[in-house]
């Protein structure tokens, strides 16, 4: 079955430090998304990817970057880690059918110490 | 795992009631709607939605209802199980653009 992993799902790191999160989807999905998940804000959109080459920013991107490479694979990248991008990161991905459902992955808890 | 926020409203209902869980959306133009439910430790999961076009859409055991006069949408889950404890929100999406919108939620309780 397709499907959209993360990893890892947990993960420690220290302020000052580059860290790098991989989403892989066996979709086929065009569009790729990442998201930010904390108490009281619900889902933020960080970065996105409508297909191979595409990233575009969304609304809270500094501080990470993405590349797309592969329709597969959208690894956000925080370049040198804050205690504010302590979260939970969800990846997800939607076809082009004009569905625009979105299919989430099981997310990446972050500590930044 | 996962957790989602612990501050969101909450609906605490009996198990085999009926669920009611509302929702108000904030831009004009949205055209489509989708309710996604978040268990702990999990990824939002993608429920049911509904098109601006459609006042009300039926899934198993879910309704979903929208008003467009007073931007608001609801989530009708009938016969309510135990399993059905999770964390529900909204999200709008607007033709033509990816960004969806999501609400901040709420946690439904089941009490068996």
């Amino acid at each position: 079955d397709a499907e959209i992993t993360q990893s890892p799902r947990h993960k420690i790191t220290e302020t000052g430090r580059q860290v790098t999160l991989a989403c892989h989807q066996t979709w086929n999905h065009n569009n790729m998304f990442w998201y930010r998940q904390d108490l009281g804000h619900g889902l933020r959109l960080i970065h996105y990817s409508y297909g191979v080459q595409d990233t575009n920013k969304g609304e809270v991107s500094d501080g990470y970057s993405v590349s797309r490479s592969n329709t597969e694979d959208l690894p956000l990248t925080l370049e040198s880690a804050a205690s504010s991008q302590t979260s939970v990161y969800f990846c997800a991905s939607s076809d082009d059918a004009g569905t625009d459902t979105q299919y989430f992955g099981p997310g990446t808890r972050l500590t930044v110490l | 795992g996962e957790s989602v926020g612990l501050h969101l409203p909450t609906l605490s209902v009996q198990e085999g009631d009926n669920s009611i869980i509302n929702c108000a959306y904030s831009n004009s133009a949205s055209d489509y709607f989708i309710w996604y439910k978040q268990e702990s430790g999990k990824g939002p999961q993608f429920i049911i939605d509904i098109r601006s076009n459609m006042d009300k859409r039926q899934g198993q055991r879910v309704t979903v209802l929208l008003n467009k006069t007073v931007k608001h949408l609801s989530l009708q889950i009938a016969a309510t199980q135990p399993g059905d404890s999770a964390v529900y929100f909204c999200a709008e999406n607007e033709t033509g653009g990816f960004k969806t919108i999501f609400g901040a939620g709420t946690r439904l309780f089941v009490k068996a």
